[in-house]
């Protein structure tokens, strides 16, 4: 099964307004990352958050990683229509391996 | 840097027949992913390989399919002969050891 789960699985809402979403892990990890996936395409990578970390940014985008719960939120400020796609978060259980385990994603669509 | 260079885009074959997928990862990389995505499975991790080396292909579903890295700049990924249920995206990814995956546009397998 997969190590991590995204929640929700679709998201749709206005430009301008904020997504978060979630993402639950199940064992302790190295590491967590985000990824986007445009149609089409294949996986980008947004941000990594190691697991000594409790925040992070990078633009527009934040990550918060609670190792107590094995949860990870990604939250997308001020929100475009080019912010629309798939948003996977992946987990690296071995460091010296970087074998990353990703989520099901959750699909999200700005309106403009 | 073009990035992971992945070919066909697109493959569509008969049952039974070989296919062959391709991937060039960015230079200076020293790992390479094989990934199938689908609906009902998400990102499965297939095989990964260190240096050329295959490390883990647990995620291989059956003989039917093979991966080789002949050298640091290009991998193959087999299947023979091909099911209907192989159809899939299959994407190539490349790291730098600790660093985040860089994914390769995929290819689209459809098997008939």
């Amino acid at each position: 099964s997969q190590q991590g789960e995204e929640d929700p699985q679709a998201l749709s809402i206005q430009e301008g307004e904020n997504a978060t979403m979630n993402c639950s892990y199940k064992t302790s990890i190295n590491n967590l990352q985000w990824y986007r996936q445009n149609s089409g395409r294949g996986l980008v990578h947004l941000i990594l958050i190691r697991s000594n970390e409790r925040e992070k940014h990078s633009g527009r985008l934040r990550v918060t990683l609670d190792t107590s719960k094995k949860s990870s939120s990604l939250l997308i400020t001020a929100s475009r229509a080019a912010d629309t796609a798939s948003y996977f978060c992946a987990t690296d259980v071995n460091t010296n391996a970087g074998k990353s385990t990703f989520g099901d994603g959750t699909t999200l669509t700005v309106k403009p | 840097d073009a990035g992971v260079i992945q070919s066909p885009r697109h493959e569509v074959t008969e049952m039974g027949q070989e296919v062959t997928l391709r991937c060039k990862p960015i230079s200076g990389h020293d790992y390479l992913f094989w990934y199938r995505q689908t609906m009902m499975r998400g990102l499965e991790l297939l095989i990964y390989f260190n240096n050329n080396v295959p490390i883990d292909d647990s995620g291989m579903p059956e003989d039917r399919f093979s991966a080789k890295m002949p050298n640091a700049s290009f991998s193959t990924l087999k299947i023979q002969p091909s099911e209907p249920r192989d159809s899939a995206v299959y994407f190539c990814a490349s790291s730098f050891f600790r660093s985040p995956l860089h994914f390769g546009n995929g290819t689209r397998l459809t098997v008939t």
